[in-house]
């Protein structure tokens, strides 16, 4: 079965330092988002990507996160200039087209199993 | 603005036994989709069952089934036979369908506890 991969799956790093992280998603899928998860807490949304371009992004996803998908595969979160607050479980998700009403299709997201920050 | 709420505490169950994991959404919306993760300690998110909008049966996925009201605008997550593997962190989630590329909101979840 398909699946969306990420790297690293933990990540030491100083305050201060650059992070990227790295993400599969599905080969076929065209959508694609991160969401983070500060530990025991909920499942944020971070951004949305579609067509080369971001099409929504939260609140949280200020001027030190950028997204980027340098080639056909690789969906990256890169955050410039971390902060103790960016210690968090990062997730990768993709999906397919959706077609509203289809029961065939859920627009489900497939999830990768997480890269885990810490700032240190 | 989408909304997901659960608001049970930490939920405990007896293996072998039923539990109910309470989800409620607003949005002015018509087309959503509800969905159900399942989150084990090892951390990865993992799909359990979805419910549109539009679909009048309730969901169901083996052991686990969604009592979805729409007039209450309720989503439950009904666990049958629980199993000691089943004691995870539960999220309920919404999309809605305004555009091909709408993120998914999470409630907060529920930590559940499956006692032997």
């Amino acid at each position: 079965e398909p699946e969306v991969t990420q790297t690293p799956s933990h990540q030491v790093t100083q305050m201060g330092q650059e992070v990227i992280l790295r993400c599969v998603p599905i080969s076929n899928h065209l959508y694609f988002y991160w969401y983070r998860q500060i530990l025991g807490q909920k499942v944020e949304f971070l951004v949305s990507f579609y067509n080369n371009e971001i099409s929504e992004k939260s609140e949280i996803f200020d001027d030190q996160f950028s997204v980027e998908r340098p080639d056909g595969s690789n969906f990256t979160l890169k955050i410039r200039s971390t902060k103790l607050e960016d210690s968090a479980m990062y997730f990768c998700a993709s999906s397919d087209m959706i077609l509203a009403g289809a029961s065939t299709n859920t627009g489900e997201l497939f999830f990768g199993e997480g890269s885990r920050l810490t700032v240190l | 603005a989408q909304k997901i709420t659960q608001t049970q505490p930490g939920m405990f169950v007896q293996e072998k036994e039923a539990v109910t994991l309470d989800c409620t959404y607003d949005t002015s919306d018509q087309s959503y989709g509800l969905f159900w993760y399942k989150q084990p300690s090892s951390g990865e998110m993992i799909f359990l069952i979805y419910q549109g909008s539009y679909d009048e049966q309730n969901a169901t996925e083996g052991r686990y089934s969604l009592n979805f009201q729409k007039a209450r605008k309720s989503a439950n997550l009904v666990i049958s036979a629980s199993q000691l593997g089943d004691s995870a962190m539960y999220f309920c989630a919404m999309r809605i369908y305004t555009g091909a590329n709408s993120k998914l909101t999470f409630g907060k979840g529920i930590t559940l506890s499956v006692r032997p």
